[in-house]
């Protein structure tokens, strides 16, 4: 069975840090991969989805990086992190691009920027 | 373009009483629909999906939904809910043809309350 995983589960980084958040799947291959923020009231903001290794679309423009080195393995970066970088991260995965695909999500990474 | 409405950000309901929580849709394409729970720093799960056949689709934890085309509506409802139902509702569709990426509602905090 296919298996989703991020990490770290919570994370509280100073203004100005570097940031890595890591997420990856198991049980499956060549996945689409997503990335999304919950801000407090302000619901799911698509932030980045890969199709492929190295393919990274980005939705909004924003201080975060997104890489897909590897097929099941998708890491949000920053190089400098600001107070409203602090949210709920959650990774998704869908298998192809067919609508009758579901989209699962991981358990999720709150951060905290102080 | 498409997009999800969700009409109510909060609903606060007794226990053991019925609730429906609203989704309106707008697409000038064939969509799939879907209704996703989360639970508090938790990631989303799939509560139930409408892909085709019957309008009245049935998902997890006594949880149902009706599309209705003509009212471009897929509203949840549960006929006693428990506190146990406490979280946060998301309604999403994608195109029912090749597509990326699910677009998903604002959502809808459900408080049980005692």
């Amino acid at each position: 069975s296919q298996t989703i995983h991020q990490w770290p589960a919570t994370l509280v980084q100073p203004v100005g840090s570097p940031l890595s958040l890591e997420c990856t799947v198991e049980g499956t291959s060549n996945p689409n991969l997503y990335w999304y923020r919950q801000a407090a009231g302000r619901g799911l903001q698509l932030l980045f989805y890969s199709v492929g290794i190295g393919q990274i679309s980005s939705e909004v423009p924003q201080n975060l990086s997104a890489s897909r080195p590897q097929d099941r393995q998708f890491i949000l970066s920053s190089k400098k992190l600001l107070l409203s970088d602090s949210g709920f991260y959650l990774c998704a995965w869908r298998s192809g691009t067919s609508g009758r695909s579901i989209q699962y999500f991981g358990a999720g990474t709150r951060l905290s920027v102080l | 373009a498409q997009s999800v409405t969700q009409l109510d950000s909060q609903v606060p309901v007794f226990e053991e009483a019925p609730v429906e929580l609203r989704c309106n849709y707008s697409s000038s394409v064939s969509v799939y629909l879907f209704w996703y729970v989360q639970y508090p720093n938790q990631g989303l799960q799939l509560l139930l999906k409408y892909l085709s056949g019957s309008t009245l689709v049935k998902g997890i934890n006594g949880f149902e939904a009706e599309f209705n085309k003509s009212q471009t509506s897929f509203h949840l409802r549960k006929p006693s809910v428990h506190i146990s139902d406490t979280a946060e509702y998301f309604c999403a569709l994608i195109s029912s043809g090749s597509a990326r990426q699910l677009t998903f509602g604002s959502g809808t905090q459900l408080t049980v309350l005692p």
